[in-house]
């Protein structure tokens, strides 16, 4: 059992080179998570999901876009990398808000 | 908004002592959920605990237990017979709002 599956693992990207990571869930989960995990911030949400074909934004949106075209994927994108978004990166999945999430292992991203 | 706020970014406990980590949120619903998870060095995020805030009665896992109090908006989180394997981060999170997080050292 998969659970949530996050790609790649780890990167390193120059300053303005653009990039997916990519989630992927095998639970039938309704929602689904991006946050950021940065030393002493906790996790901050970037964007969301509560069904296929929808998205919204979170705490800290800004540089990125998501996608969720299917209902066992969620997509985020950087356009245009900066230093500032380096960090730790984890998706997660649940059947709605009352239901604990299923998170990744995580993407660690380096922008140089 | 919904926040969630962790006022102890450390602490420290002796194996097999009982330890307290705090957690206050704000927020203007009635019914909501409140969770605790861990994260050990691995980065791997683990539920440890849920409650439900139409629920009076404070959740237990096992070990680990909840002091919810829904008017002062507090949910703190208690371990008792602490284990070496309890050491991590400890986030308490609204839904997905996620506190800062309880760094938790457990003393042999």
């Amino acid at each position: 059992n998969a659970g949530v599956t996050q790609t790649p693992k780890f990167r390193v990207l120059k300053t303005g080179q653009s990039m997916t990571l990519l989630c992927a869930q095998d639970m039938n989960h309704e929602y689904m998570y991006w946050y950021r995990q940065d030393p002493g911030m906790g996790l901050r949400l970037i964007h969301y999901s509560v069904g296929e074909g929808t998205t919204a934004k979170g705490e800290v949106p800004d540089g990125y876009n998501v996608s969720r075209l299917k209902k066992q994927n969620f997509l985020l994108g950087l356009e245009s990398a900066a230093p500032s978004q380096t960090s730790v990166y984890f998706c997660a999945s649940s059947y709605d808000l009352g239901r604990p999430q299923h998170f990744g292992d995580g993407t660690r991203l380096s922008i140089l | 908004a919904q926040t969630v706020t962790q006022s102890q970014p450390e602490m420290s406990v002796q194996e097999a002592e009982t330890v307290t980590l705090s957690c206050t949120y704000d927020t203007s619903e009635s019914d909501y959920y409140l969770f605790w998870y861990k994260q050990p060095p691995s980065r791997q995020m683990i539920l440890v605990i849920r409650q439900e805030a139409y629920k009076q009665q404070n959740a237990t896992e096992n070990r680990f237990s909840v002091n919810f109090q829904k008017a002062a908006k507090s949910f703190s989180l208690k371990i008792s017979d602490s284990q070496l394997g309890d050491a991590a981060m400890y986030f308490c999170a609204y839904e997905y709002i996620f506190g800062t997080g309880t760094r938790l050292k457990v003393l042999a």
